[in-house]
């Protein structure tokens, strides 16, 4: 079974900080991906990467970076952090997308709140 | 632009009852997926639909598509309270996407006894 694992559920930071949030999963897949996901808006694509140090901006990457220096691991960071990016952030992997019909597979999820 | 729009967006049913959830997509699309969030927790796929009158059933959900209308629908047959749940359908991008989804906002399901 994927297992694609978050390193914290709930998150409380003050604004101006510098947030880390972690994501590793264990099926070798290429592809990871962050989102972030608001009341009506449904999931939008923060980055996603593709193979390790590759990375490409999603729809809505301002205000963030990511790093991948491993293949499991895949780092969404916060570099100033703002009250407007108080959100639900989920991490997804998912094997390569030409060709392959399966799913992308989420984490459970960090709830991030910036004071 | 891909854009993925779902309706409607809150549903409120009663046991026993069917129903369905609209997903449309205003460009050409390879696959769409059909996933279900509960609360606090998760997204969890539920189907991936490929060519054009695919369907896939589970249980009391069936998935279809219809590729040229730009548009899918998940049916809900005899509705139980453990359906209660967001479901969300997202469409892969086109090209070398490596398989970027772009979802819609979600329908939130509620079943009342």
């Amino acid at each position: 079974d994927v297992k694609v694992t978050q390193s914290s559920r709930y998150l409380v930071k003050r604004t101006g900080e510098k947030v880390f949030l972690e994501c590793v999963q264990d099926m070798d897949h290429e592809n990871m991906f962050w989102y972030r996901q608001d009341p009506g808006l449904g999931l939008r694509l923060i980055y996603f990467s593709y193979d390790v140090k590759m990375k490409e901006k999603g729809d809505i990457p301002e205000g963030y970076s990511v790093s991948r220096e491993k293949k499991e691991r895949f780092s969404l960071i916060l570099e100033s952090a703002s009250t407007n990016q108080t959100s639900m952030y989920l991490c997804a992997s998912s094997s390569l997308g030409q060709g392959s019909n399966q799913p992308q597979h989420f984490g459970d999820g960090t709830r991030l709140s910036i004071l | 632009e891909l854009k993925v729009e779902q309706n409607p967006l809150f549903l409120s049913m009663q046991e026993g009852k069917n129903y369905t959830i609209y997903c449309n997509y205003s460009t050409t699309s390879d696959r769409l997926y059909w996933y279900r969030q509960d609360p606090g927790k998760s997204l969890e796929s539920l189907f991936v639909l490929l060519s054009n009158g695919a369907v896939k059933q589970e249980g009391r959900l069936m998935a279809s598509l219809d590729t040229k209308a730009r548009l899918s629908t998940l049916h809900i047959t005899a509705a139980v309270h453990d359906l209660s749940a967001t479901y969300f359908c997202a469409v892969t991008r086109g090209g070398t996407s490596y398989g970027k989804l772009t979802f819609g906002q979600g329908t939130i399901l509620t079943v009342h006894p």
